[in-house]
């Protein structure tokens, strides 16, 4: 199985300023025949589901704001909020999607400063 | 619109069994990959199943040989039969879509409560 290792676990960011968060692969989720990393990136606030951030490591789903963003390749993966907004305040979760079982990191607890 | 809503969760037994449905709206899931994902309470996101569009199951090993994922094409909606249940698989539980297609939509879950 690919293990998703997150960190940190907990991250707390001023308003405005810049959030990163690191997602780590056990094994290459490069599907060589696309060129595509299959790695998603989720926002869940308490009391509702997952919400889509971004997939294909780096696309953006449609309706997200373009202060977030990822990036990363071989194993190691980020998701980065370039203004943090006190809406953004949630836990994020990456999920590999190329291997069964589509495993998902920890979380990642942002919170405001 | 596109639209997955679960149903079918409630209070069981340990023991006990369920059947969870995905009803599927604005998505042919017979023409996507639908996994079944869960979550504990005050827990991460823990991947449960997956169906291909091919039909080719898949279970995490810890609901492997217990749960059984299914489809109903004519009624574009995804089943999850959850059998032998204990406390452990007390979650909300969630159907969605592999995001490889156009089709990328989460449902709201349903809630499964294991107890006696």
């Amino acid at each position: 199985d690919i293990v998703m290792t997150q960190s940190p676990d907990s991250l707390a960011v001023s308003l405005g300023e810049r959030a990163t968060i690191n997602c780590k692969s056990s094994q290459s989720v490069l599907y060589s025949s696309n060129n595509k990393y299959y790695l998603a990136w989720f926002q869940q606030k308490p009391g509702q589901p997952p919400k889509l951030l971004i997939y294909w490591a780096s696309t953006r789903e449609s309706g997200v704001p373009d202060r977030f963003s990822g990036g990363g390749s071989g194993t190691d993966f980020t998701l980065t909020i370039s203004s943090l907004q006190a809406e953004d305040v949630a836990v994020y979760y990456c999920q590999q999607y190329l291997s069964v079982p589509y495993t998902f990191g920890q979380g990642t607890k942002l919170e405001i400063k | 619109e596109v639209q997955l809503v679960e149903s079918g969760g409630g209070l069981v037994q340990p023991g006990g069994s369920l059947r969870l449905s995905c009803a599927a709206s604005g998505v042919n899931i017979n023409k996507n990959d639908v996994q079944w994902v869960r979550q504990a309470p005050g827990k991460g996101l823990e991947w449960v199943s997956l169906i291909f569009d091919s039909g080719s199951t898949h279970y995490a090993d810890s609901v492997k040989g217990r749960f059984i994922i299914s489809r109903d094409n004519s009624k574009n909606t995804l089943y999850l039969e959850i059998n032998s249940l204990s406390s452990e698989d007390t979650a909300v539980y969630y159907c969605a879509t592999r995001p490889v297609t156009n089709s990328r939509v989460w449902g709201q879950g349903t809630l499964v409560t294991v107890s006696s």
